[in-house]
Order: C-alpha cells, then sequence, then structure tokens
C-alpha cells in the first residue's frame, strides 16, 4: 500500500519569503505521479503543481517549485515570494498509473502573515 | 469551461435516513472520483467511476453506494446514516488516467445529527 507523509501540520511565513513544505512517500511502484493541492479556507481544492516521477527535472509552475528526489521518495515544495492567497491547505497527493485512485497526506496549514 | 458542480453545498440529515449526493464533472472528463474529508481522517477515497462503470473501490462500508450516468454525471448515496459520516464530501473529475490530477468540486456538506 501507498502511504503519503506531511510532518508539518502547520507553518507560517512572512509575506514575500520563501517556504518549504515537505511530503514523504512510500512505495514499491515505479511509474507514479506526484502532486501539490492547495485548499483555501473556502474550500475548493486546486492542483498547484505535478510531477512525473520518471522525469529527473523538477516541475515549476510560476511561484511554486518542487524538489523530487526519487531514490528518497521525497517530494518537497517551495513557495517563493509568498502571498496572502497563499493561506491555505496544502496536501501531497501519489498517484500509481493505472491505480484510480490518488493517495493524499494529511495536509499542512500554511498561513502567510503580513 | 464550467468547473466540476456539486450539490447540493450543505446538508443536515437525521440518523438513519439516506442521503444523495449529486456531481457534474468538467465537460470531456469520462472519470468521476469521490473522496471524504474529515478533520481526524483526512482524504479518504470513496470510489471511482468511468464510462458509467464503477472502476475502483475504497474501504468504505456497503451504506456507501455510487453511480454514474451516460452525460457523466454522477451521484454518491449513503444510507441509514451515522453520525460519523458527518463530513465534507468532495467530487473530482478527471481524464480518464488521473495522471494530470483532479479538478474538485466546492463539496457537500454533510451534519447529520
Amino acid at each position: 500500500a501507498q502511504t503519503v507523509t506531511q510532518s508539518q501540520p502547520e507553518m507560517s511565513v512572512q509575506e514575500a519569503e520563501t517556504v518549504t513544505l515537505s511530503c514523504t512517500y512510500d512505495t514499491s511502484e515505479n511509474n507514479y505521479y506526484l502532486f501539490w493541492y492547495k485548499q483555501p479556507p473556502s474550500r475548493q481544492m486546486i492542483l498547484v503543481i505535478r510531477q512525473e516521477a520518471y522525469k529527473q527535472q523538477n516541475a515549476t509552475e510560476n511561484r511554486f517549485s518542487v524538489n523530487f528526489q526519487k531514490a528518497a521518495k521525497s517530494f518537497s515544495l517551495k513557495i517563493s515570494d509568498s502571498q496572502l492567497g497563499d493561506t491555505a491547505m496544502y496536501f501531497c497527493a501519489f498517484l500509481v498509473t493505472n491505480a484510480g485512485k490518488s493517495t493524499f497526506g494529511d495536509g499542512t496549514t500554511l498561513t502567510v502573515k503580513p | 469551461k464550467a468547473g466540476v458542480t456539486q450539490t447540493p453545498r450543505y446538508l443536515i440529515k437525521t440518523r438513519g435516513q439516506q442521503v444523495t449526493l449529486s456531481c457534474s464533472p468538467i465537460s470531456g472528463h469520462r472519470s468521476v472520483s469521490w473522496y471524504q474529508q474529515t478533520p481526524g481522517q483526512g482524504l479518504q477515497f470513496l470510489f471511482e467511476y468511468f464510462s458509467e462503470t464503477q472502476r475502483n473501490k475504497g474501504n468504505f462500508p456497503g451504506r456507501f453506494s455510487g453511480r454514474q450516468f451516460s452525460n457523466s454525471r454522477s451521484e454518491m448515496n449513503v444510507s441509514t446514516l451515522e453520525l460519523g459520516d458527518s463530513a465534507l464530501y468532495l467530487c473530482a473529475s478527471s481524464l480518464s488516467g488521473q495522471s494530470y490530477g483532479y479538478t474538485f468540486g466546492s463539496g457537500t456538506r454533510l451534519t447529520v445529527v
């Protein structure tokens, strides 16, 4: 069974600073995808960034980037130039190719302070 | 294009009753997945439907069921409600293989009293 661990239940960061959220996963599979989702207080969850396990290059989406370490089974999210609108719960998720479901971590609540 | 639409947004039911939640996926998305979100258990996978067939199922009792219609709209039903069923139920649509991630709806907040 796949597991996803987010070891930081809560984090805070000052506006304009950089913050890194941690995620580790456990699997014996070789083909999979990793995701970070953001769920703001209004609750609709949105996809932030996606990483294909067979690609060594780390994914980047504007201010969001990941540090994907396949051997260490680590997938951290870096948010640069944090904005107040980044305040949300962030979920790391894992999908084995053709498994039909994603496994989610417990989430990290991020607060961006002015 | 329109996002994932879930109805109703809020629901209050009494123990023992049954409830039906609805989800309309993004046009072109044929896979619809349902998740239960609670503070204690996080996001738990309920089931996934693709082309009107249940393709995957999580570890929930048989009181939880679902279906998908030919237009890809999906419903989930919970019978004989228990207090522990109180949760946010999220619907997520995706392309067939989900490798591009989910698009979530706003959820239905179910409270069982």
